[in-house]
């Protein structure tokens, strides 16, 4: 059974571009979430999807930002005309269902270089 | 969520236990205490949890005291892959889906 599978592993983008961050949870599973962690601090929770539903998103910037949960295919974390301050390492987890969410399951990471 | 309190950083012998402490005095009753690791550069780990019973898994140890204002995190035989930031997470089980992360204990195992 994969674990939760993320790409790319390290993105670089100028300032201005877009930067799409993929995630695929673990075979079963329907609940995703996407944390950031800056250089030399914790994790931040950002945002928290089940199939095709924004769940709770209180962590999302409200700007430049989204996410998404299709039915069919990876989560996606957007980030629109990226700036320095967006480098990062980003973080998805999953989890089987709302009562085990305990149990999240992280993914390698990606971590977004902005020049 | 209810807060943490961890030390910034600790040390261990490799081979002995580490005993990885954590306070969460304003504890609800409905709120469990997680433990999850993360080693350098790669995603958190989720190692145990508990409600006010002791439990112990293949990982490690988990004792929470009787009031449940503080836990302790046991690594039985801390190798030098054991060396990562261990963040003691309090919440509930079911709604809070969202893990509240702190800056955690950075454990140094040293040879």
């Amino acid at each position: 059974n994969a674990g939760v599978m993320q790409n790319p592993r390290h993105l670089v983008r100028r300032r201005g571009q877009e930067a799409r961050l993929r995630c695929s949870p673990m075979k079963g599973h329907s609940h995703v979430y996407w944390y950031r962690q800056l250089p030399e601090e914790g994790l931040k929770f950002m945002v928290y999807l089940q199939k095709e539903n924004i769940i709770d998103e209180s962590g999302m910037p409200k700007e430049r930002f989204s996410a998404e949960f299709p039915k069919e295919g990876p989560s996606i974390l957007r980030i629109q005309q990226v700036v320095r301050g967006d480098s990062a390492a980003y973080f998805c987890a999953s989890s089987p269902w709302r009562e085990r969410s305990y149990e999240q399951y992280f993914g390698p990471g990606t971590r977004l270089t902005v020049t | 969520d209810a807060k943490t309190t961890q030390p910034t950083s600790m040390d261990c012998a490799e081979g002995r236990a580490a005993n990885l402490p954590c306070n969460h005095s304003t504890i609800s009753g409905n709120e469990y205490v997680y433990w999850y690791r993360q080693i350098h550069s790669q995603g958190p780990q989720y190692i145990i949890h508990g409600l006010k019973n002791n439990e112990t898994n293949e990982m490690a140890s988990l004792i929470i005291t009787e009031d449940r204002k503080s836990s302790t995190l046991i690594l039985p035989h801390a190798t030098l892959r054991d060396t990562a930031v261990y963040y003691c997470i309090v919440r509930v089980v079911t709604g809070g889906f969202k893990t509240i992360f702190g800056a955690g204990t950075r454990l140094f195992v040293k040879a």
